[in-house]
This record gives C-alpha cells, structure tokens and sequence, in this order.
C-alpha cells in the first residue's frame, strides 16, 4: 500500500509560469513532510519541508501548502525556470514509538519539464 | 564541504553471484540510510544506522542483504545471492541525527544490473 501517492508521473511547463505538484498521503501520523529534487545520476537534495503545524512555507520561489484534512500537500514554483526541469518527489516522516526512527516514505516522483 | 561519497557508480552482476556497495557520509553525520530505488518508485529505507548501531532494518530482506557500518562512519551493504528483483539503485544518505529536522544528504547512488 502506498502511503504517499504523487499521482501526476508528468508535467510540463513554460518557462515563467507556475509548476503545481501535487501529493496525496495517507498515514494521519505522518507529522512532517518534505519535497526533494533529484536530477539524472545525482542522489536527490533537500528542497523544502513543513511541519504539520503549519499550512504553508515559503522559500524564495518554492512555497509548500499543507492541507492536513486533506491529507494533501503541494509544491509551487513561480516562476518556472529551466533548470527546474527534475524529478520532485514527495517524502513524509512519522515518529516510531519508542525506536526513535524518523523514517522518510517516498512517493514515486513527478518528472517536471520546464519549457523555455 | 564533501558530499556523500558511494562506489562502485555501476555494477552488473548475474543472479546469484554476491555484491557489494561501500558508502562514506559526511564527516560527523552519526546517522546513514541506505535506500533502494526501484526505477519508476520512489526510494525505500533498507536500514538506517545510528553511529554503528542499527535504528531500523525493518525492510530490509535479511535472508539475503546484510550492512554494517564499523567505527560508525563508513558503510557496506551487501547482496548475497543477488536475484533478478535486486536490480535497482542503492543511495546512500547520512544526516547529522535521527530527526526528521536533519536534513538527509544523498549520495549519487550505484546502479545495480542484475541479469
């Protein structure tokens, strides 16, 4: 069972609009999310995360909402630049009682193309 | 600052034959992950050490792949007997602790074949 779904594998955009990515999850203990930024042959990198406490934070021209309700979280970039073109995958992370492992799941990624 | 180092970049093996993937954090990063990313998923924790102790090694298939991480700083993982279903990338990640707040630095992973 998935428990973070990112169900878009694609999306293309123009350069200087806004790219939505989109993920669903549904573990309610999931308590902190975070996005990552993988390019071909490189490992992923941090990108940006919230906690459950907040509904949305912002990095420069990264924003992430948080819909717990939901259970919907968003990645907005604006404005889309070429060198954004990458797979984003969705992470989310719960506390296990009493191991103290804060594991990442991952969703599948979404490829976005950025069109100049 | 050098970033997570892992070696060998690529590997084909044929089923049953054994491998393995060496992994060098961060210095003073005290917790290292290894992952495995299926093509078309999204990585999955194998196990994630703390020092040299291991936190979780819930998924990992333990009738087959072993890890250690001696003197809690570089890591081996290994595949004994590699099957076809082991194809996929290994990544490597460390982090200054366990907390979901310590942000996790990725190496560029190994490309396992397995034919």
């Amino acid at each position: 069972d998935q428990q973070v779904k990112q169900n878009s594998p694609s999306l293309s955009v123009q350069e200087g609009r806004i790219s939505i990515l989109n993920c669903d999850y549904t573990n309610s203990m999931f308590d902190y999310f975070l996005w990552y930024k993988k390019y071909p042959a490189e490992g992923p990198t941090f990108l940006i995360s919230i906690s459950s406490i907040k509904d949305k934070n912002e990095d420069g021209r990264f924003t992430v909402f948080l819909n717990k309700s939901a259970k919907h979280l968003s990645l907005h970039i604006v404005p889309s630049q070429p060198g954004d073109s990458a797979v984003y995958f969705c992470a989310a992370s719960e506390v296990y009682s009493g191991a103290g492992s804060y594991q990442l799941t991952f969703g599948k990624g979404t490829k976005l193309s950025v069109i100049p | 600052e050098a970033g997570v180092a892992q070696s060998p970049r690529y590997k084909i093996i044929e089923k049953r034959q054994s491998v393995a993937f060496w992994c060098n954090p961060i210095s003073g990063h005290a917790t290292l992950y290894w992952y495995q990313q299926i093509l078309g998923q999204g990585p999955k924790l194998l196990i994630q050490f703390q020092n040299n102790g291991v936190v979780d090694d819930s998924q990992l298939p333990k009738d087959r792949f072993s890890a250690e991480r001696l003197k809690g700083v570089d890591s081996t993982l290994k595949i004994q007997p590699a099957k076809l279903e082991d194809s996929a990338v290994y990544l490597c990640a460390s982090s200054l602790g366990a907390s979901s707040y310590n942000e996790q630095f990725f190496g560029p992973g190994t490309r396992l074949t397995v034919l």
